[in-house]
């Protein structure tokens, strides 16, 4: 058990550029979730996977947010045109079968967003 | 909707004694599941401890125990012989049963500092 990892750990970026993060759940784990975590403010559910299906998006996934989870595996978060409003801490957690409520999560590093 | 509140920004304790954190929560179901996160400085997020709703029995894990109130919605975390290890952003969490898989509400932590 590597833990999960997410990469990059710091990225910082100019307005409406894009930007894309990486997650890597530990292996045998099939539910992926993304959160951000701004000052001051406990995580927001942002979308889940179970295996290579995204089940739930929240309102706060705006369209200029995307996720995808190809083979079930790893997991890309891009943001285009990226805005101020959108420099937080994005974090990757996992669970095995059995939900977030059976199942600790297993949450990464987080990759944190600085937007100029 | 369902909210959390944690109304303790932040809480210092000396190595040794005890220290409790407040939770509260809001919601109109009555099968959920309550968690307590730990998030050490630069560190990942990792599950302290976590309480069936349905159960009256609070739950324990070594030196953190719940005080679990249904009737009052309050779900505090009491921390016995503070560890400086213990140091951390500490963060109620809370999800309904059958409902979303990913959706944990945060509340927005509480920072605690343990003192040598």
């Amino acid at each position: 058990d590597t833990g999960v990892s997410q990469d990059p750990r710091h990225k910082i970026t100019k307005r409406g550029q894009n930007v894309t993060f990486r997650c890597d759940p530990i292996s045998e784990h099939n539910r992926l979730y993304w959160y951000r975590q701004t000052l001051g403010q406990g995580p927001e559910f942002l979308t889940y996977f179970q295996n290579e299906a995204q089940l739930e998006k929240s309102r706060l996934l705006s369209d200029r947010f995307s996720a995808e989870r190809p083979k079930g595996s790893f997991s890309t978060l891009e943001i285009q045109r990226t805005e101020q409003g959108d420099s937080a801490m994005y974090l990757c957690a996992s669970s095995p079968r059995g939900g977030s409520y059976n199942s600790p999560l297993h949450f990464g590093n987080g990759t944190r967003l600085t937007v100029t | 909707a369902q909210t959390v509140t944690q109304s303790q920004p932040e809480m210092s304790v000396q190595e040794a004694e005890t220290v409790t954190l407040s939770c509260t929560y809001d919601t109109s179901e009555n099968n959920y599941y309550l968690f307590w996160y730990k998030q050490p400085p630069s560190r990942q997020m990792i599950l302290v401890i976590r309480q069936e709703a349905y159960k009256q029995q609070n739950a324990t894990e070594n030196r953190f125990s719940v005080n679990f109130q249904k009737a009052a919605k309050s779900f505090s975390l009491k921390i016995s012989d503070s560890q400086l290890g213990d140091t951390a952003m500490y963060f109620c969490a809370f999800i309904l049963s059958g409902g979303s898989q990913g959706n944990l509400i945060f509340g927005k932590g509480t920072k605690l500092s343990v003192k040598p």
